[in-house]
């Protein structure tokens, strides 16, 4: 069985843009969840969708947002983007969505340098 | 408010010696507890995970951890590390309240030397 996939594995832009960012969850999985890795502050919380519907949002701006489509794969897009959103973005998958006892099964996240 | 603190942020330990990774939380309720584990380039995996009974967990690896309530720890524990272990460690908390979502500690990079 494939595992969690993120496209890409490497992005590169300027302030002010845009970027979407693609995660392929394990077959069957219909949650997914997406963090923020910075060094120095761990992993943050971004949201979770389920069953296309957005379930819960941590602590980020409006620029960040996402949806996920009836196959279960999700897209996250942050808009007008500025240097500290340099980060490894992950995605994770679970078969449900409910508390922290549905195991997470992360894929190798997208590496994004804002210049 | 939940938070994990993971004093370390870099150990270094020979091959085949013990290795211990600190964690301490802070949680209003009764913990749900986890240690991850991320290789180089690769996502993060579940290496063992605490709900509760037994306070000494077994996970995989050959990695253990206690968790101590009147400490409000939850260290990370293995009696011999191979090179391979060489990666960074997450230590996480939460509740089965709800929609509760796991808080991550910062993390310990751990870097094995022959």
């Amino acid at each position: 069985k494939a595992g969690v996939t993120q496209t890409p594995r490497y992005l590169i832009k300027t302030r002010g843009q845009q970027v979407t960012l693609s995660c392929s969850p394990i077959s069957g999985h219909r949650s997914v969840s997406w963090y923020q890795q910075t060094p120095g502050q761990g992993l943050q919380f971004l949201f979770e969708y389920f069953s296309e519907t957005q379930r819960n949002k941590g602590n980020f701006p409006g620029r960040f947002s996402g949806r996920q489509f009836s196959n279960s794969r999700s897209e996250m897009n942050v808009s007008t983007l500025e240097l500290g959103d340099s980060a490894l973005y992950l995605c994770a998958s679970s078969v449900g969505f409910g508390g922290v006892d549905e195991k997470l099964f992360f894929g190798s996240g997208t590496q994004l340098s804002v210049l | 408010a939940q938070s994990v603190t993971q004093p370390d942020i870099h150990i270094t330990v020979s091959e085949g010696a013990s290795l211990e990774l600190r964690c301490n939380y802070s949680y209003g309720a009764t913990p749900y507890l986890f240690w991850y584990v991320q290789s180089p380039g690769q996502g993060l995996q579940l290496l063992l995970k605490y709900f509760s009974g037994d306070t000494l967990v077994q996970g995989i690896k050959g990695f253990e951890a206690e968790f101590k309530r009147s400490q409000s720890s939850f260290n990370l524990r293995k009696p011999s590390v191979h090179w391979s272990d060489a990666a960074e460690y997450f230590c996480a908390v939460g509740g089965n309240f709800g929609n509760e979502k796991l808080t991550f500690g910062t993390g310990t990079r751990l870097t094995i030397i022959p």
